[in-house]
């Protein structure tokens, strides 16, 4: 069965630092979600990207968040400079469309952790 | 705005009882999709169903049901005879036609004790 996969499970990063998260989206899907779940609190939506665009992004996607789809297959969330409030466990997401199937598929996630 | 409410933090039960999860949701959208996903403490998040509003039809799969009702916005998950396989967080989701983004709420912890 396709999933979505994510690298690397856990990353470890200092302040400040620029972090990059890897997903793989099921291959026919087209629409590609990123979410956020600090430790022991709710999902919340960061963006969606479809067509090479963000169609929706939250307050919480700001200027240091940028997402890319760089070749055919990977879906990457860039943090430029974190922050200790980033920590959290970061979600990919796709779907095949937005309409009448869209079920989205998560990944297992990644765990990300500032020092 | 969007917004879905799980009011209850966290549940425990004994194995074999059976247990409702609540769910109230507000949307001003007149088609939306309801969701539970289901994190266990492996911490990925299942898929369990999607609802879309104008299908108001109670939902069975084995020991798990949904009773959807528009006029109170709710959509409840119960599970019949738990197992301590159960024991996870479940949250409710909401999702607008143009299915962009799942707006959660902020879950339930359940507990099943043998």
């Amino acid at each position: 069965e396709p999933e979505v996969t994510q690298t690397p499970s856990h990353q470890v990063t200092q302040m400040g630092q620029e972090v990059i998260l890897r997903c793989v989206p099921i291959s026919n899907h087209l629409y590609f979600y990123w979410y956020r779940q600090i430790l022991g609190q709710k999902v919340e939506f960061l963006v969606s990207f479809y067509n090479n665009e963000i169609s929706e992004k939250s307050e919480i996607f700001d200027d240091q968040f940028s997402v890319e789809r760089p070749d055919g297959s990977n879906f990457t969330l860039k943090i430029r400079s974190t922050k200790l409030e980033d920590s959290a466990m970061y979600f990919c997401a796709s779907s095949e469309d937005q309409l009448d199937y869209n079920e989205q598929f998560f990944g297992p996630g990644t765990r990300l952790t500032v020092l | 705005a969007q917004k879905v409410t799980q009011a209850q933090t966290e549940i425990s039960v004994v194995e074999k009882e059976d247990v409702t999860l609540d769910c109230v949701y507000e949307t001003r959208d007149t088609t939306y999709y309801l969701f539970w996903y289901k994190q266990p403490p492996s911490g990925e998040l299942v898929f369990l169903i999607r609802r879309n509003s104008f299908d108001e039809q109670n939902e069975i799969s084995g020991r798990y049901s949904w009773n959807f009702q528009k006029s109170t916005s709710s959509f409840n998950f119960t599970i019949t005879a738990s197992q301590v396989v159960d024991s996870a967080v479940y949250f409710c989701a909401l999702t607008n036609n143009a299915g962009n983004m799942l707006t959660f709420g902020g879950g339930t912890r359940l507990m099943v004790k043998p």
